[in-house]
């Protein structure tokens, strides 16, 4: 079974510009969770989505912003890049029932802005 | 103060000895307790997880939570060079799931 795939792996942006990144979860997984990854912060909830719809949203501003389509594939966009945004940004994703603690990761897509 | 606080390390220990890694919390509301390890230039994976208090079990890893004292801990015996890698603590609890900063844990031969 395939695991998440995350495109692409490495990017570098420059202030203010935009960024799309994209997840492809397990095969029958209707959850996808994204998360940023920084040293200093740790790794922090993003948003989740299920079945096309944001089911829950963490503390970013609104430049984070996401969607899943019907196929369970997702994209995040971040807008007006900061340099405080270089990170990894990693995508996870679940069956979608049950308790929400079993997230299958991706390897990451490394965000630097310059 | 962070709903969850895991002591960053780094922590080096020789093959063979007994790692305890850590992590306390505030939130009284979280439900399950999760261990992920994450080595480098890796997503997270799952190790171990766990409802209640008490112990849980798997080969060399023991998942131990106390929620009284809102204190998790991973024990791994015989530790290994494999181990070497990023522990991260995490609970979930509406929905939501919160990760520890992680603990750097290397295993020298």
């Amino acid at each position: 079974k395939a695991g998440v795939t995350q495109t692409p792996r490495y990017l570098i942006k420059t202030r203010g510009q935009q960024v799309t990144l994209s997840c492809s979860p397990i095969s029958g997984h209707r959850s996808v969770s994204w998360y940023q990854q920084t040293p200093g912060q740790g790794l922090q909830f993003l948003f989740e989505y299920f079945s096309e719809t944001q089911r829950n949203k963490g503390n970013f501003p609104g430049r984070f912003s996401g969607r899943q389509f019907s196929n369970s594939r997702s994209e995040m966009n971040v807008s007006t890049l900061e340099l405080g945004d270089s990170a990894l940004y990693l995508c996870a994703s679940s069956p979608g029932t049950g308790h929400t603690g079993e997230l299958f990761f991706g390897e990451g897509s490394r965000l630097t802005v310059l | 103060q962070k709903e969850v606080e895991q002591d960053p390390g780094p922590l080096s220990v020789p093959e063979g000895a007994i790692v305890s890694l850590n992590c306390t919390y505030s939130n009284s509301a979280f439900q399950y307790f999760m261990w992920y390890r994450q080595y480098s230039r890796k997503g997270p994976e799952l190790l171990m997880y766990t409802y209640s208090s008490g112990n849980k079990e798997d080969g060399r890893f023991t998942a131990q939570v106390d929620k009284s004292s809102k204190y998790i801990s991973l024990f791994i015996r015989d530790s290994q060079p494999s181990d070497s890698a990023t522990y991260l603590c995490a609970m979930s609890w509406g929905g939501k799931l919160i990760f520890g900063q992680g603990t750097e844990l290397s295993v020298k031969p």
